[in-house]
């Protein structure tokens, strides 16, 4: 089994600062890591993700991500958040079953 | 491209009433999941299908039930509805090596 942990709920960030979302995972097996975006009363759009080789990976919208191994982390990461950035943030995790584990989401809001 | 489509968009529902949710997922998937989230919470696993097969179970209760048809599209189907139960109801599907997609999500409300 595996479990997420994205440790904090919200994060309040200005326009046009740096924004990083912490992503923690466990699992006995190896994974696939993911976070995706949900914008209110939507569905989920899917951001970036990490299956295997280089553990910087680059999403969609300027995101970016860097998979630790020996942290067990997934951080997100963007240079410059826009208002538009302003989402809910899942990060999941695949192990050997298909189905994602989502972790609890973190609110971010830029503000002007 | 196409997507996964569900309907309906959203549904209103009396207590101890009944619902099914339809999902279709992206032409040639082979895998449909279906996903509860709470108001506030993350999406939880309730049940997938592998080529029309049940293949995992997760905190699906037995009052609900899904299949998946012929022409893979899948019905999640809730009986004795409680208040408990209004949430977003998403649809996902993928291929075994490609990234889950996901549907716009159903929303229940249950009075």
């Amino acid at each position: 089994a595996q479990s997420v942990t994205q440790l904090d709920s919200q994060v309040p960030v200005f326009e046009e600062a740096p924004v990083e979302l912490r992503c923690n995972y466990s699992s006995s097996v190896s994974v696939y890591l993911f976070w995706y975006v949900q914008y209110p009363n939507q569905g989920l759009q899917l951001l970036l993700k990490y299956l295997s080789g280089s553990t910087l990976v680059k999403g969609i919208n300027g995101f970016e991500a860097e998979f630790n191994k020996s942290q067990t982390s997934f951080h997100l990461r963007k240079p410059s958040v826009h208002i538009s950035d302003t989402a809910e943030y899942f990060c999941a995790v695949r192990g050997s079953a298909r189905q994602l584990t989502f972790g609890s989401g973190t609110q971010l809001t830029v503000l002007p | 491209a196409a997507g996964v489509i569900q309907s309906p968009r959203h549904l209103i529902k009396e207590k101890r009433e009944t619902a099914t949710l339809k999902c279709y997922p992206i032409p040639r998937h082979d895998t449909v999941y279906w996903y509860q989230q709470g108001p506030g919470q993350d999406p939880q696993f309730l049940i997938s299908f592998y080529e029309k097969m049940q293949s995992d179970k997760g905190s699906i209760p037995d009052r609900f039930s899904a299949q998946q048809f012929s022409d893979y599209h899948s019905e999640l189907n809730m009986s004795s509805l409680e208040l408990g139960d209004s949430a977003l109801y998403f649809c996902a599907s993928s291929l075994k090596t490609g990234n889950t997609h996901f549907g716009q999500g159903t929303r229940l409300t249950v009075v």
